[in-house]
């Protein structure tokens, strides 16, 4: 059973441009949450999407979307790019919204803010 | 929201030595999930917990769900090397209107010399 894949592994990017990440869950996952991981802030909860709906959303600025596909694969974009905006970003998926079984997670995108 | 307070923020151990690590919440969490990561990695699902009480093995991980749901704690006996890394707790926190996201503590990181 494939595990949860991210591309691209690594980005760098100059600030002000844009940056699309993708997110593969596992095979008849329905959920799919994003997560930005900085040294600093630990893992801060992006949005969830379940059944292509936004369930919920962390506190983050407008410049950060996501959106799912009808076959639960996900993607996150990020424009108008901050230096502050470096950072790992996880998308995780799972059977049932809200985290209560668990989350399984990809190995994260590296994003480089120049 | 609902927080998650993991201590302690980092710990160097002698191989074979135990370890100990705890989290807690000013408010109550239905389910307690201890999570791993290795570097450059996603954090992978150690143990879950689902009842008050409830004490769960995994090798020589030992997870227990606090009585007044509002701690956890993770036990790892005869640390070897392979066992360096962050330890995250992670619970659902409502988040309002009946939604949960997974809310992560900043993580214990373990080092172990060997």
């Amino acid at each position: 059973k494939a595990g949860v894949t991210q591309t691209p592994r690594y980005l760098i990017k100059t600030r002000g441009q844009q940056v699309t990440l993708s997110c593969s869950p596992i095979s008849g996952h329905r959920s799919v949450s994003w997560y930005q991981q900085t040294p600093g802030q630990g893992l801060q909860f992006l949005f969830e999407y379940f059944s292509e709906t936004q369930r919920n959303k962390g506190n983050f600025p407008g410049r950060f979307s996501g959106r799912q596909f009808s076959n639960s694969r996900s993607e996150m974009n990020v424009s108008t790019l901050e230096l502050g905006d470096s950072a790992l970003y996880l998308c995780a998926s799972s059977l049932g919204s809200g985290g209560t079984y668990g989350y399984t997670f990809g190995s994260g995108t590296r994003l480089t803010v120049v | 929201g609902q927080q998650l307070n993991q201590s302690p923020q980092s710990m160097f151990i002698q191989e074979g030595e135990d370890v100990s690590m705890n989290c807690t919440s000013s408010s109550i969490f239905n389910t307690w999930l201890w999570y791993k990561q290795d570097p450059g990695e996603g954090p992978v699902l150690l143990i879950a917990l689902y009842k008050a009480g409830e004490l769960t093995s995994n090798g020589r991980l030992t997870a227990q769900f606090g009585i007044t749901r509002k701690d956890s704690f993770l036990n790892i006996s005869a640390s070897i090397p392979s066992d360096v890394g962050i330890y995250f707790c992670a619970g659902p926190a409502n988040s309002g209107a009946g939604s949960y996201q997974l809310t992560f503590g900043k993580g214990t990181k373990l080092s172990v010399i060997p």
